[in-house]
């Protein structure tokens, strides 16, 4: 295994426009979660799934926001209708059970 | 709700010298304790967790002590290199709850 895949590394869209980010976790990992990260800030969460069930979601994660883990393995996140504000880096990470993150190298979004 | 404090940076250091990242956090619950590293351009990685009070995380030099008393979880290191630059971010989890909660990193900057 290769750890948390991401794709693609780099995304850079037009306002308004739709995206959509892959995450491949960890295939023993039950938990998959994704975060937002914005230049000298933490990781804030938006949702994460136990197996295909979206368990949690954030206020941050608006209707533009929408999750999927199918069939319980990768997970996208596609944003609707793009802004600038959403520009940002979009981590991906995976665990088993409670224990620590095993993260991806992460999604920049560019809005222009 | 859960928060994580960590102290501000950026922190330079000359090599050899000895680090501490300060954290300290509040939780509802029995949080487990996590330090991650963010090297340039990647996604984080776990340095070393705490899952009870008392309880010594360690890896690469990097000590961290769960202090429940005093809620905090700092950093130290005896002896920094410049490979240790990065940033450092310290993070709660409330085991088996799903979410983390980060603090917004600190910057260690190691200079030869």
């Amino acid at each position: 295994d290769t750890g948390v895949s991401q794709d693609p590394r780099h995304k850079i869209t037009k306002r308004g426009q739709n995206v959509t980010f892959r995450c491949d976790p960890i295939s023993e990992h039950n938990r998959l979660y994704w975060y937002r990260q914005t230049l000298g800030q933490g990781p804030e969460f938006l949702t994460y799934f136990q197996n295909e069930a979206q368990l949690e979601k954030s206020r941050l994660l608006s209707d533009r926001f929408s999750a999927e883990r199918p069939k319980g393995s990768f997970s996208t996140l596609e944003i609707q209708r793009t802004e600038q504000g959403d520009s940002a880096m979009y981590l991906c990470a995976s665990s088993e059970g409670g224990h620590g993150y095993t993260f991806g190298s992460g999604t920049r979004l560019t809005v222009v | 709700g859960n928060s994580v404090t960590q102290m501000e940076g950026p922190v330079t250091l000359s090599e050899e010298a000895f680090l501490t990242i300060n954290c300290t956090y509040t939780a509802t619950g029995y949080p487990s304790l996590f330090w991650y590293v963010q090297y340039p351009g990647e996604g984080l990685q776990l340095l070393l967790k705490a899952t009870k009070a008392d309880d010594k995380g360690s890896n690469k030099g990097f000590e961290a002590t769960y202090r429940k008393e005093t809620t905090s979880f700092h950093l130290e290191k005896g002896s920094v290199q410049v490979s240790d630059s990065a940033v450092y971010f310290c993070a709660l989890i409330i085991t088996n709850a799903g979410k983390s909660t980060f603090g917004d990193g600190t910057t260690l900057t190691v200079k030869p």
